[in-house]
């Protein structure tokens, strides 16, 4: 099955930890994203990329970072310098750029800092 | 500055009958609109694209318009059953990305 995976499901993280979370896709798009989601709001993008190793700042970029190694990988790193992490994060892929084609989302990975 | 609005309220109905929910926008001219669905601590999953030479599209029991006039686009879902019941979401094109609204919660009672 083609699709997007994001993992791990859940995460518990101590203040002033880094987590890394994965996101992987099978279906050979060219751009990939990361969105938080907080209860009440809209998505809010924090980091796109449109090709490999190559990758443009969202909307809330601060405290987060990113790499684009593999096309088919796009893995975000929350580190400790960002002040409020606990959120839902989601990873997306398209075929093309982010305002030419729709976008494809993954099961979301919830992270909790305790 | 640009703004996209959907309705944060909750929208309850009885199944069978029409659900209608709105998405309006200001301060822009999109050339088109998308709309998702949302599920509880699930991803955004596409249901329709409408660009802006188009006044409807449809999908089975799922229709959308798209008046640039007003800037307003109607999402219709058609005898809703209860599961239909999720959060949905309009997305629109903007400096080189697509932002979303906040989404409207459509609830079908049985």
């Amino acid at each position: 099955d083609g699709g997007i995976t994001q993992s791990p499901k859940y995460l518990f993280r101590k203040e002033g930890q880094n987590v890394t979370l994965s996101c992987e896709q099978n279906l050979n798009h060219d751009a990939m994203y990361w969105y938080r989601q907080d209860p009440g709001q809209g998505l809010r993008l924090i980091y796109y990329s449109q090709i490999v190793n190559d990758f443009q700042k969202g909307d809330i970029a601060e405290g987060y970072s990113v790499s684009r190694e593999k096309k088919e990988s796009f893995p975000l790193t929350v580190t400790s310098a960002q002040k409020n992490p606990t959120a839902f994060y989601l990873c997306a892929s398209s075929r093309t750029g982010p305002t030419t084609d729709t976008q494809y989302f993954g099961p979301g990975t919830r992270l909790t800092v305790l | 500055s640009q703004k996209i609005e959907q309705n944060s309220e909750a929208l309850n109905i009885q199944e069978g009958k029409t659900a209608t929910l709105t998405c309006n926008y200001t301060n822009y001219s999109p050339a088109y609109l998308q709309w998702y669905r949302q599920d509880p601590g699930r991803g955004p999953v596409f249901l329709l694209l409408i660009r802006e030479n188009e006044k409807e599209k449809r999908k089975e029991r799922l229709k959308v318009t798209f008046d640039t006039t007003l800037k307003q686009s109607l999402f219709h879902i058609t005898a809703s059953q209860p599961a239909d019941s999720a959060t949905y979401l309009c997305a629109l094109p903007r400096w080189g990305k697509l932002v979303f609204g906040t989404g409207t919660r459509l609830l079908v009672s049985p």
